[in-house]
């Protein structure tokens, strides 16, 4: 299937810092999506994107919808304790009801 | 509450066995989705549906059955064919125009 190749595997960052990941793809989506899992639950939705160049905020996240519709991208600004899970992008590449295709994760660790 | 509710949070089998894993959903969307992942791992997915009675293999459908006989439900069949069936499972369902997923709490399930 479709691959998503999503960057950094893994962050290991100190309490305050600003956080960077991104996604890559081979072909194009009409949307990509941002979700945190936290361990033992479901991932929940961060941010949805739906137009080339679309910046969005929620809080201290900030997501991209990439110029090109291959990439998207997620910062977190000044980053606490409850940061900590793994970041999943997602991106969909037809029109309604079509399958999400998902990245293998982000894991992120905060020093406190 | 609108949610989706999977049941249950964990789950046993002896080899051999099939169990079933329920995915509930009243939010009124039409798409939903089955997802693994092993520990560490990104999301696969295993079986999707767009609309009642109808269902598309994903990428690692093999040893795996589903069926949606109704818009809230969407129940996954692991059988005895499915030779590693321990992992975490998650179901979805899709949200406005079906552009983005809202996940459950997810079901782990041991093969003893």
């Amino acid at each position: 299937g479709q691959q998503l190749n999503q960057s950094p595997q893994s962050m290991f960052i100190q309490e305050g810092e600003d956080v960077s990941m991104n996604c890559t793809s081979s072909s194009i989506f009409n949307t990509w999506l941002w979700y945190k899992q936290d361990p033992g639950e479901g991932p929940v939705l961060l941010i949805a994107l739906y137009k080339a160049g679309e910046l969005t905020s929620n809080g201290r996240l900030t997501a991209q919808f990439g110029i090109t519709r291959k990439d998207s991208f997620l910062n977190i600004s000044a980053s606490i304790p409850s940061d900590v899970g793994i970041y999943f992008c997602a991106g969909q590449e037809g029109e309604y009801g079509n399958k999400l295709v998902f990245g293998a994760g982000t894991i992120l660790r905060v020093k406190s | 509450d609108g949610g989706i509710t999977q049941s249950p949070k964990y789950l046993f089998r002896k080899e051999g066995q099939n169990v079933t894993l329920s995915c509930e959903q009243n939010l009124n969307h039409d798409a939903m989705y089955w997802y693994r992942q092993d520990p560490g791992q990104g999301l696969r997915l295993i079986y999707y549906s767009q609309i009642v009675n109808d269902f598309q293999k994903g990428d690692i459908a093999e040893g795996y059955s589903v069926s949606r006989e109704k818009k809230e439900s969407f129940p996954l069949t692991v059988t005895s064919a499915q030779k590693n069936p321990t992992a975490f499972y998650l179901c979805a369902s899709g949200g406005e125009q079906n552009t983005e997923a809202f996940f459950g709490q997810g079901t782990r399930l041991t093969v003893v």
